[in-house]
């Protein structure tokens, strides 16, 4: 098992720029989450999603979109970057109300 | 939705001595308690967890406290060495909302 994977590891955009994080998990989870994390403000939940097809918002959602086409994946898309979205990006996955296995994070700058 | 409140936000301790992180949590139907580690560029990984049908979980020296009628949780670590030096968050509400994090310093 990969267990959950994420795609960049690092990443440069300039201010207006767009781009789409991915996520991906091999452990048949139906819940996946997308995090920020910014010092001293912990994880900050963007978006989560209970299964293929249904997606929620969570307590910083503005700026980003989500889709959850597949069980497995579950991309993050910067419509137009800001610098307010520099930050660590955590993707999770985990059955509902169980341990969340977290992917290695994407470290976002954004000129 | 869910807050969940955590404190304290830094926690300094000489080795050997004991640790103790404290959460609340707004959601009544909340039923899952999880805490993370989370060292220095890696991953939060989960260290315990607690369900609401209990009251208090050990695993060696890290213990989970629920107090459902408060709404609160706790993680004690006894005898701390300088490897749970780390950032700890707790969560609630099926284990989507994490409070702020504790940043932990165990000095030799």
């Amino acid at each position: 098992n990969a267990g959950v994977t994420q795609t960049p590891k690092f990443q440069v955009l300039k201010t207006g720029q767009s781009m789409t994080l991915q996520c991906a998990q091999d452990m048949n989870h139906e819940y996946m989450s997308w995090y920020r994390q910014d010092p001293g403000m912990g994880l900050r939940l963007i978006h989560y999603s209970v299964g293929a097809g249904i997606t929620d918002q969570g307590e910083v959602p503005n700026g980003y979109n989500v889709s959850r086409s597949t069980t497995e994946d579950f991309p993050l898309r910067l419509l137009s970057a800001a610098p307010s979205q520099t930050s660590v990006y955590f993707c999770a996955s985990s059955y509902s109300n169980h341990e969340q296995y977290f992917g290695p994070g994407t470290r976002l700058t954004v000129t | 939705g869910e807050n969940v409140e955590q404190h304290p936000s830094t926690l300094s301790v000489q080795e050997g001595d004991s640790a103790v992180i404290k959460c609340t949590y707004s959601d009544s139907a909340s039923n899952y308690f999880p805490w993370y580690k989370q060292e220095l560029g890696k991953r939060p990984q989960l260290i315990i967890d607690i369900r609401s049908n209990v009251g208090e979980k050990k695993d060696q020296r890290i213990a989970v406290t629920l107090n459902k009628t408060a709404k609160h949780f706790s993680l004690h670590i006894t005898e701390t060495q300088p490897e749970d030096s780390a950032v700890y968050f707790c969560a609630a509400r099926r284990a989507l909302n994490f409070g702020k994090g504790t940043s932990l310093l165990v000095t030799p």
